[in-house]
């Protein structure tokens, strides 16, 4: 298995404000991925985090607004850019293990835009 | 992309009921989990399930592949089993491990 710790798992931001969210695996993982779950919605995939490369980002996401870095293969951040109350949302971070193929998540990071 | 379909939406019982929840999804899938995402918005594990039948205490869930449905079983409901069920997969042509959500089921248990 593989805890995933996620930072901050709240907060309030400012609309045009940029805030980077952290996500830290327990063990060395082959994919991380980012998701947003916009309020009383299911889980949208934001981007697959790359390790050493620029992330592959899924239509509707771009990398000016939604920037990740994956530095290694325990750690990823993801930063919401210019954020306006539509990115009011949960931004979770998963994770799939080398030696399987169950998908774990981080508890996740409830952003507020005001 | 595949396409996941839960059933029922939402679902309201009593403490001790039991209740099935259903997963449709549109294509070959080499990857099914069912997930528990709690008031806080924590996604909780429940089963990797990509076929046949697994059971963890009072939970309980099969996948027939070849019909393309799993169903998830709650046996004697409690009220801290209130929250959504997702179903998510991974299509068969996939190595990177993306997962499609279904739009979950709203579970309210009442004691």
């Amino acid at each position: 298995s593989a805890v995933i710790s996620q930072k901050p798992s709240r907060d309030i931001c400012q609309r045009g404000t940029s805030l980077t969210i952290q996500c830290q695996v327990d063990s060395q993982v082959t994919m991380m991925f980012w998701y947003r779950q916009q309020p009383g919605q299911s889980l949208t995939l934001i981007a697959t985090a790359n390790q050493g490369s620029e992330a592959t980002y899924e239509s509707g996401f771009v990398i000016d607004k939604f920037p990740i870095s994956r530095p290694n293969l325990t750690f990823s951040t993801l930063t919401v850019s210019n954020m306006s109350p539509e990115d009011s949302s949960i931004y979770l971070c998963s994770a799939r293990t080398n030696s399987g193929n169950t998908i774990y998540f981080g508890e996740g990071s409830w952003l507020t835009v005001v | 992309g595949i396409q996941v379909e839960q059933s029922p939406p939402d679902l309201i019982l009593q403490e001790g009921a039991n209740s099935t929840l259903r997963c449709n999804f549109s294509d070959s899938v080499n990857n099914l989990q069912w997930f528990h995402q709690n008031p806080w918005g924590q996604l909780i594990n429940l089963f990797y399930i990509p076929s046949g039948t697994k059971q963890n205490g009072r939970l309980s869930a099969t996948t027939v592949a070849t019909e393309r449905y799993s169903l998830l079983y709650i046996s004697s409901s409690q009220t801290t089993d209130s929250g959504v069920y997702f179903c998510a997969v991974v299509d068969r042509g996939s190595t990177l491990g993306r997962l499609y959500f279904g739009r979950g089921t709203q579970l309210t248990v009442w004691p």
